[in-house]
């Protein structure tokens, strides 16, 4: 149980365009998911957190009209990437909260060429 | 603000033998959850084990234990039986009951078990 799965798994992309990446919480409902980065050996940052039907709350730093997150429903968030630049090549990575725990998807390699 | 420490950046350990992770960590609440993840290499976040903060009876899984010190806010995790398949590196996370359910994430240790 508690299986979350993310698409796609890797992008390429070209400067200046936008991508788009889904959660979903396969078979359980999430009200609560989250939306992470995390570098090269690092741990995970922290961007976002996706509350189904409300808008979503970003932590400092992190620019909202870059990074469009949209919770339209209790198993599927997506994470939009607007004119990327190399800058956001990264790893991300999502979750979902279920009875006082967070399922992890396996992440998403983005590259911006 | 709570916060989270990972002392130990790397270890390693033969297999089959026992490796204790360790992790700190800093809030002034009396609920909370803390947890232990596992990252391999494939980058795929895995649940290891969570403990409640009003349980006194450490947590449990297999060859995974941890020792809870709430006076001391020490939540190291023991790896027994220590398999190939355990290299990874290791997440201690601290989430509040009471708010976001955000977590609080340590910086990792990464743990290599040597054949």
């Amino acid at each position: 149980g508690a299986v979350v799965s993310q698409h796609p798994s890797r992008v390429i992309c070209k400067s200046g365009t936008s991508v788009k990446i889904e959660c979903r919480s396969l078979d359980f409902q999430a009200t609560t998911m989250f939306w992470y980065r995390q570098f090269p050996k690092k741990s995970l940052m922290l961007m976002a957190t996706s509350n189904e039907g409300s808008k979503a709350t970003y932590e400092q730093g992190v620019e909202k009209d870059k990074f469009l997150i949209n919770h339209a429903s209790l198993t599927l968030s997506t994470l939009t990437v607007t004119s990327a630049h190399p800058e956001d090549s990264s790893f991300y990575i999502c979750s979902c909260f279920l009875g006082g725990t967070q399922y992890f998807g396996p992440g998403t390699r983005l590259t911006v060429l | 603000a709570q916060t989270v420490t990972q002392s130990q950046p790397e270890m390693s350990v033969q297999e089959a033998e026992t490796v204790t992770l360790s992790c700190t960590y800093d809030t002034s609440e009396n609920n909370y959850y803390l947890f232990w993840y596992k990252q391999p290499p494939s980058r795929q976040m895995i649940l290891v084990i969570r403990q409640e903060a009003y349980k006194q009876q450490n947590a449990t899984e297999n060859r995974f234990s941890v020792n809870f010190q709430k006076a001391a806010k020490s939540f190291s995790l023991k790896i027994s039986d220590s398999q190939l398949g355990d290299t990874a590196m290791y997440f201690c996370a601290f989430m509040s009951t009471s708010g976001t359910y955000k977590y609080i994430f340590g910086t990792g240790t990464r743990l290599k078990v040597l054949a």
